[in-house]
This record gives C-alpha cells, structure tokens and sequence, in this order.
C-alpha cells in the first residue's frame, strides 16, 4: 500500500493563479480531510469528507473548494491564489470516525509559495 | 472553542536524558487524544490514542499518559534519532475534527 500520495510536492504560483492539489488513498478510508501548517499555528483543518460525495468546511475554508466524487481521491483546489496562501498542506484519511477511532494518516505534504 | 496547548516549545536533552512533553486541553467532551510525530519535511506519523482519564499506552521508549486536562508524553532513556517535533491533537465528543498544537521541537544529543 502506498498509504495517502499527495502531488505536487512543491509549487510556485503568482498571485491569482489557480491550481489543483491532489491527494489519493488506497486504504478504502472513508474519511478525508485537507490541513494547513503554519510556523506558530500548528496544523489547521480547511476541509474534510466523511465519503464520496460528502464534504464539510472546517476551521479555515475561504478561498479553496473541495469535491469527493471517489473514496480514494480528493483535491484541493485554489482558486485564486494569495500570499496568504503560502503554506505546507496535508492531506490525511482515516478509516472511521466513529468512537475515538479516528486516527489520521498523512501525506508528505505538499509545499506552496504564492508570489 | 476547543485548545490545545503543548509545552515546552523546545526541548533539547542529552542522549539517555529523561524528559517529559506536556499537552493541555480544553475540549467539549473527550473523544480521544492523539500523539503524532513529525519529522523535518515529511507528515505527521501516528503514535498514540488515549480515551479516558488513567488510560497509558507505551511504545519503545516513549509512555502517553492522560488526565483529564492534560497529557504527558515520556521518554525514557532517548536517542537521536527520537529528535523530531511531537504534536497532540484532541477530538471533540460531538464532532469528527482534530484540534491539533503547535508541537514540541524535541532534539537528542550525543
């Protein structure tokens, strides 16, 4: 198993570019979810899914969109780039959420500039 | 509003030293309690769950233990290659999202 692969793994984008991040699984995880970590901030969650079709906006939504039409994949997208936006991402799946059991299992990240 | 706090910051020990990182909660109703392990450029790595106050779990040289403010990650006896930043992170009772700190910086010596 490759466990959860994010792409790209490094990205330069200009100010008001858009782009994709991938993230898939292969664990049949039902759970997926999309962070951001910040120097000082510790990881913050922008969204997540509890199954294909289902998704949800956690702490720090604005300006990225989301859609979960497989259990393996789901992409995050920028849709207008600020240097705000200039962050590590993770991307995390768990197999159930149910009773504590929701132990997360990362990416290697995924590293964006926004110039 | 769910917080997680851990401390110190920065810990720097001595190959053998014995040490303790700490993590403080507040959070509506406990779901569980995790510990990660993040090493320099790569995703955070699962350690530990904890459920309820008294609950330890243990793994090589590091024991998590949980009160019901706080938990305490051990490390018995360190090594270098246990330099890595530790994070905790809580789940919330009615709801399905971690809240995770800002880690400890953890470096071993020889």
């Amino acid at each position: 198993n490759a466990g959860v692969t994010q792409t790209p793994k490094f990205q330069v984008l200009k100010t008001g570019q858009s782009m994709t991040l991938q993230c898939a699984q292969d664990m049949n995880h039902e759970y997926m979810s999309w962070y951001r970590q910040d120097p000082g901030m510790g990881l913050r969650l922008i969204h997540y899914s509890v199954g294909a079709g289902i998704t949800d906006q956690g702490e720090v939504p604005n300006g990225y969109n989301v859609s979960r039409s497989t259990t393996e994949d789901f992409p995050l997208r920028l849709l207008s780039a600020a240097p705000s936006q200039t962050s590590v991402y993770f991307c995390a799946s768990s197999y159930s959420i149910a009773g504590g059991k929701n132990i997360q299992y990362f990416g290697a990240g995924t590293r964006l500039s926004v110039l | 509003e769910d917080q997680v706090t851990q401390s110190p910051e920065a810990l720097r020990l001595q190959e053998g030293e014995s040490s303790s990182l700490n993590c403080s909660y507040t959070v509506s109703g406990l779901r569980g309690l995790f510990w990660y392990r993040q090493d320099p450029g790569k995703g955070p790595e699962f350690l530990f769950t904890l459920y309820s106050a008294g609950e330890e779990k243990e793994k090589e040289r590091l024991k998590a233990t949980l009160t019901k403010k706080e938990s305490f990650l051990h490390i018995t006896a360190p090594k270098p290659e246990d330099s890595a930043t530790y994070l905790c992170a809580v789940e919330p009772g009615g709801g399905n999202k971690l809240t995770f700190g800002t880690g400890t910086q953890l470096k071993v010596e020889l």
